[in-house]
């Protein structure tokens, strides 16, 4: 089975700039999670969606931060314009319908730094 | 007070020692307990998970949920170069998103 995968694993933009990051969960996995983590900091999530509908984006800064999941499955998450402190790890996780916990597949990220 | 707190920080083992790591947490809504593991440059792992209250053992790992205290562990015996990770408890209510611990790297040298 593939896991989540993620595009571009690295970004390098100057603040004002903008950035979109790709996600492709695993298929099948109608919940898909995007997360921020700051260097020496554990996961926040940003934004959950359920298909293509969004059940979480209370900690989004929706003035420069969307989303975007159109078909329920591939998901982008855009910045614009990008700040200083937006400089971290940006991972897609998603999970199965079905069970009980709530286990989540992690991508390996991509890592954006704001100079 | 944050939601989740992790402990130690970083850590540094031999080979062989047992490690204990934890978290508290202030929500006692909280039913879901994770420990992931994050190797460099990587997105976390599932490394395990209890429901509720109790002890889950698998191999060299434990885990432990004591809701009456609102505490967490989990324990690495004979730890092993390839242990060298971060480690994240995560937490969640039923249906909610999951809340990291900011995570404990721990090296294990040979």
């Amino acid at each position: 089975e593939a896991g989540v995968a993620q595009s571009p694993r690295y970004k390098i933009i100057e603040k004002r700039q903008s950035v979109a990051f790709w996600c492709n969960p695993i298929s099948g996995h109608a919940t898909l999670y995007w997360y921020q983590q700051i260097l020496g900091q554990g996961p926040k999530l940003l934004i959950q969606f359920q298909n293509n509908g969004v059940v979480d984006d209370s900690q989004l800064p929706k003035d420069r931060f969307s989303a975007e999941r159109l078909k329920g499955v591939d998901s982008t998450l855009k910045i614009q314009p990008a700040k200083l402190e937006d400089s971290a790890v940006y991972l897609c996780a998603s999970r199965p319908t079905g069970i009980s916990y709530n286990e989540q597949f992690f991508g390996p990220g991509t890592r954006l730094t704001v100079l | 007070q944050k939601e989740v707190e992790q402990d130690p920080g970083p850590l540094s083992v031999p080979e062989g020692a047992i490690v204990s790591l934890n978290c508290t947490y202030s929500n006692s809504a909280f039913q879901y307990f994770m420990w992931y593991r994050q190797y460099s440059r990587k997105g976390p792992e599932l490394l395990m998970y209890t429901y509720s209250s109790g002890n889950k053992e698998d191999g060299r790992f434990t885990a432990q949920v004591d809701k009456s205290s609102k505490y967490i562990s989990l324990f690495i015996r004979d730890s092993q170069p390839s242990d060298s990770a971060t480690y994240l408890c995560a937490m969640s209510e039923t249906g909610t998103a999951l809340i990291f611990g900011k995570g404990t790297t721990l090296s294990v040298s040979s």
